[in-house]
């Protein structure tokens, strides 16, 4: 399940399960939009990327889907493993600039 | 390569110290960025540069000062910090193409001011 602790909401997991982590983004002029994951003492790591212009991109073991109505993105990934724990962050290019301004991520763990 | 190395990996300064982070990238990448990211927090944007310019600053103390050398170089260099400047300083590139590419993160430089 999940819960929202003081900083970092965390998502528990079952090895084999499907997970889905989900990110609001702020501003209405973001036009592109990226999964990072982030495993400790180690800088961000690209997952997958999304165009304002699509709704949905899948990639290996990852699906991005982004609703621009309500403003959220969510990343699934199929059949989850222990290497998946991580934080998952996602991160929103405003107004095709070199402006990537970061969520407040999700920290995934995967129970044995 | 798809690498952006940062050094040194940690540092410890004490508040009247001078010191550089320092970053290198060989992918030909035009976009160049820094990062501040505190414990189980979201990377905070600090500087971009794009072509050796600076482009973008998140209204950034004085006391944190970017530098681009070249294409391939960029540099934070460090004076008078405050404890509350103790964070993971993270560099990134990209492409500088306007439809949006992702950023490529280097591991980070841990720094503890004391």
């Amino acid at each position: 399940g999940e819960s929202v602790g003081l900083h970092l909401p965390t998502l528990s997991v079952q090895e084999g399960d499907n997970s889905i982590i989900n990110c609001a983004y702020s501003n209405s002029a973001s036009d592109y939009f990226i999964w990072y994951k982030q495993e400790s003492g180690k800088g961000p790591q690209f997952i997958i990327d999304i165009r304002s212009n699509m709704d949905k991109r899948q990639g290996q073991r990852v699906t991005v889907l982004l609703n621009k109505t309500v403003k959220h993105l969510s990343l699934q990934i199929a059949a989850t493993q222990p290497g998946d724990s991580a934080v998952y962050f996602c991160a929103e290019r405003v107004d095709s600039s070199y402006k990537l301004i970061f969520g407040s991520g999700t920290r995934l763990l995967v129970r044995p | 390569d798809t690498e952006v190395t940062q050094t040194p990996k940690h540092l410890v300064m004490g508040m009247t110290n001078k010191k550089s982070l320092k970053c290198e990238q060989h992918m030909g990448h035009r976009a160049m960025y820094w990062y501040k990211q505190k414990a189980k927090k979201p990377p905070e944007l600090m500087f971009v540069y794009s072509y050796e310019k600076l482009s973008i600053n998140e209204s950034v103390p004085s006391r944190f000062s970017p530098e681009c050398p070249n294409s391939s170089l960029l540099n934070l260099h460090l004076h008078a910090l405050q404890p509350e400047d103790s964070a993971l300083y993270l560099c990134a590139s990209s492409q500088e193409d306007w439809r949006g590419t992702e950023a490529f993160f280097g591991q980070g430089t841990r720094l503890t001011v004391v």
